[in-house]
């Protein structure tokens, strides 16, 4: 099946810096998601995309829906302790028959961001 | 309550034992998810109801059985579990438009989870 490359897999930052972390795939998205994920909790979404070259803000976080459509980045700026937990990003297609699996989205195998006070 | 609820948040079963774990979406949505979580591995999807049908089944053991009686509810029914069953199970809902037979779905809502462990 698909697969989405997620890098890097673990990053260890000094608070303030900025963080980048990215997503490829093999095949091409129509929608690109970004999660984050606390200890002990589901993923909340952060980000979503839904053009390629598409980039949106939300808050000190921007992401980008690549121009091929295969690809995905999130980046944070001036980090904080609470920006500690794992990042997902996800990619999904869309328009196809009720019953095909390739609407359901694929995950990345996550960034878990550890945040140095 | 909120977005998506999930109960128990905590479960510890034996090999013999029948549980279930109830979601419920206060979203309006009207298909729904379970996915398993294990450590270091990607989240994996293991059932989707759209509009109350089962559309996708990733060949996940039958001793895991879904049930989704309307909507905004949907439950995980486990017996005879293994111990690597053992993970955090959640559940998610999205929306999803149909039309000429195809689905356009909406971004998911994840809920908090269940942790199971299995002795």
């Amino acid at each position: 099946g698909q697969q989405l490359n997620q890098s890097p897999q673990s990053m260890f930052i000094q608070e303030g810096e900025d963080v980048s972390m990215n997503c490829t795939s093999s095949s091409i998205f129509n929608t690109w998601l970004w999660y984050k994920q606390d200890p002990g909790e589901g993923p909340v979404l952060l980000i979503a995309l839904y053009k390629a070259g598409e980039l949106t803000s939300n808050g000190r976080l921007t992401a980008q829906f690549g121009i091929t459509r295969k690809d995905s980045f999130l980046n944070i700026s001036a980090s904080i302790p609470s920006d500690v937990g794992i990042y997902f990003c996800a990619g999904q297609h869309n328009n196809r028959p009720n019953n095909n699996a390739g609407n359901m989205l694929t995950f990345g195998g996550g960034t878990r961001l550890m945040v140095k006070p | 309550e909120t977005g998506v609820t999930q109960t128990p948040r905590h479960l510890v079963m034996g090999m013999t034992n029948k549980k279930s774990l109830k979601c419920e979406q206060h979203l309006g949505h009207n298909a729904m998810y379970w996915y398993k979580q294990s450590a270091k591995k990607p989240l994996e999807l293991m059932f989707v109801y759209s509009l109350e049908e089962r559309v996708e089944n990733n060949s996940v053991p039958s001793r895991f059985s879904p049930e989704c009686p309307n909507s905004s509810h949907l439950f995980l029914h486990l017996h005879t579990l293994q111990p690597e069953d053992s993970a955090l199970y959640l559940c998610a809902s999205s929306q999803v438009w149909i039309s000429g037979g195809r689905a356009d779905y909406n971004e998911q809502f994840f809920g908090p989870g269940t942790r199971l462990t299995v002795l």
